[in-house]
């Protein structure tokens, strides 16, 4: 039981490139989240997915799109990266009962 | 609407001192509210929640947290503080009976000295 895992660990990304990040989790979770977390400001979400087949957009969306692949795997991607990008990312599960979260251990993403 | 405020982005305490992080909550209805912590380059794990049972939750690695509604306070404590205990952490609160988007609150920095 490997929880949730995400690829990868470490990114170097050039303005203008684009990237996916991957998630996936195998406990059967139905939700799904993206955060970014930055110094100072704690955890913001970016996108999530309540269920398969559903997402909505969170706090910080722009220049971001995700796709729930299925019930596992759930991918965001930066179409054109900028500096502002430059984050840790963090994807997480909803548990049983939804309100509580299971992280992924980051992708550390810098965007020179 | 929800908010969580961490008193204080930094708290320095001595080893087998007692550790105290403080956590307010905003909600207009009855919160579900957690502690999670993060350790140096990993990802956030949950230390405990309150659901709506016992108002003194206790979690992992000897920490425990009081729901006192009266003040919205969420805070959290533990008698004798260890150089691994040294992390961030993170208060989070939802709402109860339908809404799984929890708010983070900005984290507080737990620093111990031998």
């Amino acid at each position: 039981n490997a929880g949730v895992t995400q690829t990868p660990k470490f990114q170097v990304l050039k303005t203008g490139q684009s990237m996916t990040l991957q998630c996936a989790q195998d406990m059967n979770h139905n939700s799904m989240y993206w955060y970014r977390q930055d110094p100072g400001m704690g955890l913001r979400l970016i996108y999530y997915s309540a269920s398969e087949g559903t997402t909505d957009k969170g706090e910080v969306p722009n220049g971001y799109n995700v796709s729930r692949l299925n019930k596992r795997e759930f991918s965001l991607r930066l179409e054109s990266a900028a500096p502002s990008q430059t984050s840790v990312y963090f994807c997480a599960s909803g548990g049983p009962d939804r309100y509580e979260q299971y992280f992924g251990p980051g992708t550390r993403l810098t965007v020179t | 609407a929800q908010s969580v405020t961490q008193l204080g982005s930094h708290v320095s305490v001595s080893e087998g001192a007692l550790v105290l992080l403080r956590c307010n909550y905003s909600s207009s209805v009855p919160p579900y509210l957690f502690w999670y912590v993060q350790y140096p380059n990993q990802g956030l794990q949950l230390l405990l929640k309150y659901t709506s049972a016992a108002t003194l939750v206790k979690g992992i690695n000897g920490f425990e947290a009081e729901f006192k509604k009266s003040e919205t306070s969420f805070h959290l404590t533990k008698p004798s503080a260890h150089m691994s205990d040294a992390a961030e952490y993170f208060c989070a609160v939802t709402k109860s009976g339908g809404s799984y988007i929890p708010t983070f609150g900005r984290g507080t920095s737990l620093i111990v000295h031998p």
